[in-house]
């Protein structure tokens, strides 16, 4: 199957700076990925669809100024989260779309602690 | 309006005893059906993709069947390491978005 990797798994940070988490499809290109957002014991919330060379769609409610999604390359999008708070502490994980098949496959996730 | 809805939430087995998820959906012109697997901290695992209604895929104890308005996940002789979060998606003809349903939790007790 297909792998996508994500960078770095665990995260602390201290409120108010910076922080990016990339994602990467090792073995396919994809011209379309997603990021997530996940809390304990919840569903998959998505954030956005990064599409490459052209800017992201955020779903309703998801700040675009807060959560920067750059899909620079066929196999790498990124986020940052800018002046992180303790409440965008969560579980973040993407996915990248293999073309023709449709399938969606996800990253290891990343969990970010915001303190 | 596209929808996916998971049954039952949440799941508990004896090893050994075999039974099947839900996974409802309505969407307008269906271009495929995935399955994964979700354990605690993880993101998910890509179990299968079903794409007409009648196909069949299996891997080990699950078997995954698709219908024109749902798709069922048959766990056979489970085992504990079997328990984990399943979750079905199903992504439309009509654009590039995928719909989650929410998810069934499976403990499988020894």
């Amino acid at each position: 199957g297909a792998v996508v990797s994500q960078h770095p798994s665990r995260v602390i940070c201290k409120s108010g700076t910076s922080v990016k988490i990339e994602c990467r499809s090792l073995d396919f290109q994809a011209t379309t990925m997603f990021w997530y957002r996940q809390f304990p014991k919840q569903s998959l919330m998505l954030m956005a669809t990064s599409n490459e060379g052209s800017k992201a769609t955020y779903e309703q409610g998801v700040e675009k100024d807060k959560f920067l999604i750059n899909h620079a390359s066929l196999t790498l999008s990124t986020l940052t989260v800018t002046s992180a708070h303790p409440e965008d502490s969560s579980f973040y994980i993407c996915s990248a779309v293999v073309p023709d098949s449709y399938e969606q496959y996800f990253g290891p996730g990343t969990r970010l602690t915001v303190t | 309006e596209d929808q996916v809805t998971q049954s039952p939430e949440a799941l508990r087995l004896q090893e050994g005893e075999s039974s099947s998820l839900n996974c409802s959906y309505t969407v307008s012109g269906l271009r495929g059906l995935f399955w994964y697997r979700q354990d605690p901290g993880k993101g998910p695992e890509f179990l299968f993709t079903l794409y007409s209604a009648g196909e069949e895929k299996e891997k080990e104890r699950l078997k995954a069947t698709l219908t024109k308005k749902e798709s069922f996940l048959h766990i056979t002789a489970p085992k504990p390491e079997d328990s984990a979060t399943y979750l079905c998606a199903v992504t439309t003809n009509t654009g590039n978005q995928f719909y989650f349903g929410t998810g069934t939790s499976l403990t499988v007790i020894p």
